[in-house]
């Protein structure tokens, strides 16, 4: 069975940092592009950032240059390295899986909290 | 990096057909064929519906249905059942490997 679970969220202060992880089980690395989507309490979703299978990583243009995607194969892990955090990062981050041969999200983890305030 | 456009809420009785917009340019919804929808109930995750404009995952009923006309993406949801009252939300790629996301519209079922 195909799963994602994230951990790593809580209360962090503005300017500060924090490591969200994601353990994958049940696919490959090889077919599956691994992304992060954040949804603000209340409020829609937004897209992340992208890690593809030869490592490499896009981001979106209101968190590029502060957080960081990569994963551990070995431990069929993803990461989002977030630093420089601030209040409007507070948001549920989800990790999805997009397989590589179509374009739809198609597996979900249940989302983990963060939460920027002093 | 711009949002698709999607109405804010959507009604209809049950029974009855519910068509929900996505609204982009020809830099995202218009300029590629990578258009997918989800449905997200009240705290949980999203869930895949629809992908590559018009496709079904397995599992999701053919009550639910997508199309493309230029820069508009559409969902429809017919034969309207209580559990269909939930957001939903249309994504796209934008190019340069970066995807964006419709503002959501709350589906209510009457």
């Amino acid at each position: 069975e195909m799963q994602l679970v994230e951990s790593g969220g809580g209360l962090v202060q503005p300017g500060g940092s924090l490591r969200l992880s994601c353990e994958v089980s049940g696919f490959t690395g090889s077919d599956s592009y691994l992304t992060w989507v954040r949804q603000p309490p209340g409020r829609g979703l937004e897209w992340v950032s992208v890690i593809y299978r030869g490592g490499s990583t896009y981001y979106a243009d209101s968190v590029k240059g502060r957080f960081t995607t990569s994963r551990d194969g070995s431990k069929n892990t993803l990461y989002l390295q977030m630093s420089s955090v601030r209040p409007d990062d507070t948001a549920i981050y989800y990790c999805a899986r997009r397989p590589s041969t179509s374009w739809g999200l198609d597996y979900w983890g249940q989302g983990t909290l963060v939460t920027v305030s002093a | 990096q711009s949002a698709l456009t999607q109405p804010p809420s959507a009604s209809g009785s049950p029974g009855q057909s519910v068509t929900i917009s996505c609204t982009g340019t020809n830099r995202d919804v218009g300029g590629y064929d990578y258009v997918s929808w989800y449905q997200q109930h009240p705290g949980k995750a999203p869930k895949l519906i629809i992908f590559d404009v018009d496709k079904r995952p397995s599992g999701v009923p053919d009550r639910f249905s997508a199309s493309k006309s230029g820069n508009t993406a559409s969902l429809t949801v017919s034969g309207l059942q209580a559990e269909d009252e939930a957001d939903y939300y249309c994504n796209s790629y934008a190019g340069s490997d970066n995807l964006v996301f419709g503002g959501g519209t709350k589906l209510t079922v009457l």
